[in-house]
């Protein structure tokens, strides 16, 4: 199984500024036929289902804001907030879809500073 | 819109057996794998089962293996997940999940969930 470690745990940061989490594949998920990264990431609001922000590890969702990205290769992931705002308080998810099981990192609580 | 709506879910014992359904509208139904997610209270999510749209390959977690059975209807749209030989541990909301290109099983719909609780 593919174990998804998501770094920090939680994290606070003021409004504007730049909001950046880990996420770490125990092997890789790059499919070498296609080049792509099977990795993708979600935001979860208090009593709402999962939202998929990044697909791809880069690619954004149609709708979401662009201050979202994805970036990394191989193992090692980052989704970055550019610029902080108040609805973007939630927990963040990274996941793999490149064999199953598939996996989820334990989440990453964002907070306002 | 697509759109997820699961049902089905409610209080039983240790044991015990539910069904879950997921009606899907919204969307060519017949062409998308669709999996069932859970979260159980305050935690993190985990995958349980997938249901391939072509040749009708199934995948199950480890953790529900032998116990959970995942099917579809086609003609009516619609995911099920038949739970047997509940545990305490199976209590999460249940989510059913579309996949956003077939065969990648990464989820951009999501229905709102459905509550499974077991407990005595």
């Amino acid at each position: 199984d593919i174990v998804m470690t998501q770094s920090p745990d939680s994290l606070a940061v003021s409004l504007g500024e730049r909001a950046t989490i880990n996420c770490k594949s125990s092997q890789s998920v790059l499919y070498s036929t296609n080049n792509k990264n099977y990795l993708g990431w979600y935001q979860q609001k208090p009593g709402q289902p999962p939202k998929l922000l990044i697909y791809w590890a880069s690619s954004r969702e149609s709708g979401v804001p662009d201050r979202f990205s994805g970036s990394g290769s191989g193992t090692d992931f980052t989704l970055t907030i550019s610029s902080l705002q108040a609805e973007d308080v939630a927990v963040y998810y990274c996941q793999q879809y490149y064999s199953t099981p598939l996996t989820f990192g334990g989440g990453t609580r964002v907070e306002i500073k | 819109e697509v759109q997820l709506l699961e049902s089905g879910g409610g209080l039983v014992e240790p044991g015990g057996s539910l069904r879950l359904s997921c009606a899907a509208s919204g969307f060519t139904f017949s062409s998308y794998d669709m999996s069932w997610v859970r979260q159980a209270p305050g935690k993190g999510l985990e995958w349980v089962s997938t249901f391939s749209a072509s040749g009708g390959s199934t995948y199950y977690a480890d953790s529900v293996k032998g116990r959970f059975t995942i099917s579809r209807d086609n003609s009516k749209n619609t995911l099920f997940l038949q739970m047997n030989s509940l545990r305490a541990e199976d209590t999460a909301v249940y989510y059913c999940a579309k996949d956003f290109s077939s065969g990648y099983y990464c989820f951009d719909f999501w229905g709102q969930g459905t509550l499974v609780t077991v407990s005595s």
